[in-house]
């Protein structure tokens, strides 16, 4: 029982464009969520996070979207450059620290 | 420079054959975890420790164990390695004042044959 998914296995934007990466979640508990990047043989970076009392929070060119009737939030990349070609996760936390996470969308990004 | 390290960065055995991860960090974090990451299931929590002598089991502890000796390391040991095991792990730590993020090590690709 997945309690946070990421239902797009890969996605592919042009250059420019804005990206939309997807996330669902079953816990109405959790306390903050937050989206990572990940390159090849590399470790997951922090990209951005949202606590549960907020609707949005920006930085640069990354907006995440929280969605909490619907139990749903998104990140939103614009616009989109090469470098930000990766694997994104989104996870989901609690009071006690732990991260639930999702499966992970590869974003594609084509010149 | 704020640094996780874990090492060996790619190890592949036998079943049976212990074997010990090692992850050290150098930012005085009191929280870290160990994750497993595997295709389709993203990370999976296998043991975490708030502190020195504090461990606590994640999501999929069964097969590892851990130790918290001191602040900076976190060993992950699998005493009896099977081909199950085999993927890759991650080791993250994050301070308790923090805004939630975790700092992940590079990883460490292990194969059990």
């Amino acid at each position: 029982d997945q309690q946070v998914k990421q239902n797009s296995p890969s996605l592919s934007v042009q250059e420019g464009r804005i990206s939309i990466l997807n996330c669902d979640y079953t816990n109405s508990m959790f306390d903050y969520f937050l989206w990572y990047k990940k390159y090849p043989a590399e470790g997951p970076t922090f990209l951005i996070s949202i606590s549960s009392i907020k609707d949005k929070n920006e930085d640069g060119r990354f907006t995440v979207f929280l969605n909490k009737s619907a139990k749903h939030l998104s990140l939103h990349i614009v616009p989109s450059q090469p470098g930000d070609s990766a694997v994104y996760f989104c996870a989901a936390g609690d009071s006690n620290y732990q991260l639930i996470w999702g499966a992970g969308t590869k974003l594609i990004i084509k010149p | 420079e704020a640094q996780v390290t874990q090492n060996p960065r790619y190890l592949i055995t036998v079943t049976g054959k212990k074997l010990t991860v090692t992850c050290s960090q150098n930012m005085n974090h009191e929280y870290m975890s160990w994750y497993r990451q595997d295709p389709g299931l993203g990370l999976r929590q296998i043991y975490y420790s708030m502190n020195v002598e504090v461990t606590d089991k994640g999501d999929v502890p069964e097969g590892y164990k851990v130790s918290r000796k001191e602040k900076r390391n976190f060993p992950l040991i699998l005493e009896s390695p099977s081909p199950n095991q085999t993927s890759l792990y991650f080791c993250a730590t994050h301070g308790l004042d923090s805004n939630n993020e975790q700092f992940f090590g590079p990883g460490t690709r292990l194969t059990v044959l």
